[in-house]
């Protein structure tokens, strides 16, 4: 049972427009949602991230969206780099013990120049 | 230097050899984890570690055990390989209770 899901596998978008990457969780004792950026023969790097207790969360370039009611959270990334072609993971935890990351199946984002 | 190193990040090898994997970690942290990345699954969660005395299954611990020989050190052992353990290996570290986790750069693994 796939409690994170990012159910687009690829997205391809041209430089210098908006990239929007979704993700969907089922738990709702999810109470904190990451984003990592992984590039191919490295390991995933964090990106931003966001409480429940909030519904948008930006650092530079990206912003965070969480709809709790929904259950759904985006990435946008304004405006989009070459740079940013990774595979992006969005990640979930909750209060229960540790910091258990559960994560979604990955999106491979993909700039055009 | 990076701060979270794997060791070796690529080894192939073939059924029924053990095989183990290693962390090492310098930033500090006190939580370490071992995950798998499997093509169109994302990363999963094989064991974790609060501190040296404290280890916990994950969501896919079967076929798998862990030593944590100090803070800064965890390893990963597959005691007899089978095929379906041919997956990208992943390390991280993480402190306190918020959530971010840093991750090691991988370690490919393929059993024959």
């Amino acid at each position: 049972d796939q409690q994170v899901k990012q159910n687009s596998p690829s997205l391809s978008v041209q430089e210098g427009r908006i990239s929007i990457l979704n993700c969907d969780y089922t738990n709702s004792m999810f109470d904190y949602f990451l984003w990592y950026k992984k590039y191919p023969a490295e390991g995933p790097t964090f990106l931003i991230s966001i409480s429940s207790i909030k519904d948008k969360n930006e650092d530079g370039r990206f912003t965070v969206f969480l709809n709790k009611s929904a259950k759904h959270l985006s990435l946008h990334i304004v405006p989009s780099q070459p740079g940013d072609s990774a595979v992006y993971f969005c990640a979930a935890s909750g209060t229960q013990g540790a910091q258990k990351l559960v994560f979604g199946q990955g999106t491979r984002l993909t700039i055009n120049p | 230097d990076a701060d979270v190193t794997q060791t070796p990040r690529n080894r192939i090898t073939k059924t029924g050899k053990r095989i183990m994997l290693e962390c090492s970690q310098t930033k500090g942290h006190d939580r370490m984890y071992w995950y798998r990345q499997d093509p169109g699954l994302g990363l999963r969660l094989i064991y974790y570690s609060f501190d040296v005395k404290d280890i916990n299954k994950g969501e896919i611990s079967d076929g798998y055990s862990v030593s944590r020989q100090a803070q800064a050190k965890f390893s990963l052992s597959l005691e007899s390989a089978i095929p379906n353990q041919t997956a990208l290996y992943f390390c991280a570290t993480s402190a306190g209770s918020v959530g971010t986790q840093y991750f090691g750069p991988g370690t490919r693994l393929t059993v024959l």
